[in-house]
């Protein structure tokens, strides 16, 4: 079974207008981190927020924030007031708090972000 | 502050080559690891280290693909002899730790071609 699911291959979002990638997670470990990247066009992967399965508030970076729904094992990005910068490629991932693989990453499929002007 | 510094930062080779790809991870950073992006495989885990010790290298493909860490500063991955299948972006990732909660910061990648 996939460990992390980006079910959105493409999607489109108007500039200024907020957006959200859907990411679930599948895992039996009740200590887990979920982290989200972009990489734009130019290949660097970015990362740009954090969520830990502990945490009791949804994660916030400016105009990131995570919907972390921990009972239904999702973790979506809200990218509020888009920009055309935003268009990117978002990936999903987490790492599994088992003992010395803590630092293994499992990442999602990614979601293509496009902004229109 | 320095990233994580890649290099080379793309690189064309014939298949049967030996391939050097290297990595200098961010200064105080104690986990290291690399990746590869293909499109019909997405990122892969190939190898992490932890304190230059390597702790999980499962996704390693096969023989032919090795890593080394000799110091805190430095680690290279090496292909030998490459295919053309093993063409992919690399990419070289540094955390501060090997715990669930340190943030994995990647290098620019390097673009290998293998003809």
């Amino acid at each position: 079974a996939q460990k992390i699911t980006q079910t959105q291959p493409g999607m489109f979002v108007q500039e200024k207008e907020a957006v959200t990638l859907d990411c679930t997670y599948d895992t039996s470990d009740p200590s887990y981190g979920l982290f989200w990247y972009k990489q734009p066009s130019s290949g660097e992967m970015i990362f740009l927020i954090y969520q830990g399965s502990y945490d009791q508030q949804n994660a916030t970076e400016g105009r990131y924030s995570l919907n972390f729904q921990k009972a239904r094992k999702s973790a979506n990005l809200v990218i509020s007031a888009s920009q055309l910068g935003d268009s990117a490629m978002y990936f999903c991932a987490m790492r599994e708090g088992r003992n010395t693989n803590a630092g293994k990453s499992t990442f999602g499929d990614g979601t293509t972000l496009t902004v229109k002007p | 502050d320095a990233g994580v510094i890649q290099s080379p930062r793309h690189e064309v080779t014939e298949m049967g080559q030996e391939v050097t790809l290297r990595c200098k991870p961010i200064s105080g950073h104690n986990s290291l690891f690399w990746y590869r992006q293909t499109m019909m495989r997405g990122l892969e885990l190939l190898i992490y280290f932890n304190n230059n010790v390597p702790i999980d290298d499962s996704g390693m493909p096969e023989d032919r693909f090795s890593a080394k860490m000799p110091n805190a500063s430095f680690s290279t991955l090496k292909i030998q002899p490459s295919e053309p299948r093993d063409s992919a972006v690399y990419f070289c990732a540094s955390s501060l730790g090997g715990t669930l909660t340190d943030t994995q910061y990647f290098g620019p990648g390097t673009r290998l071609t293998v003809l």
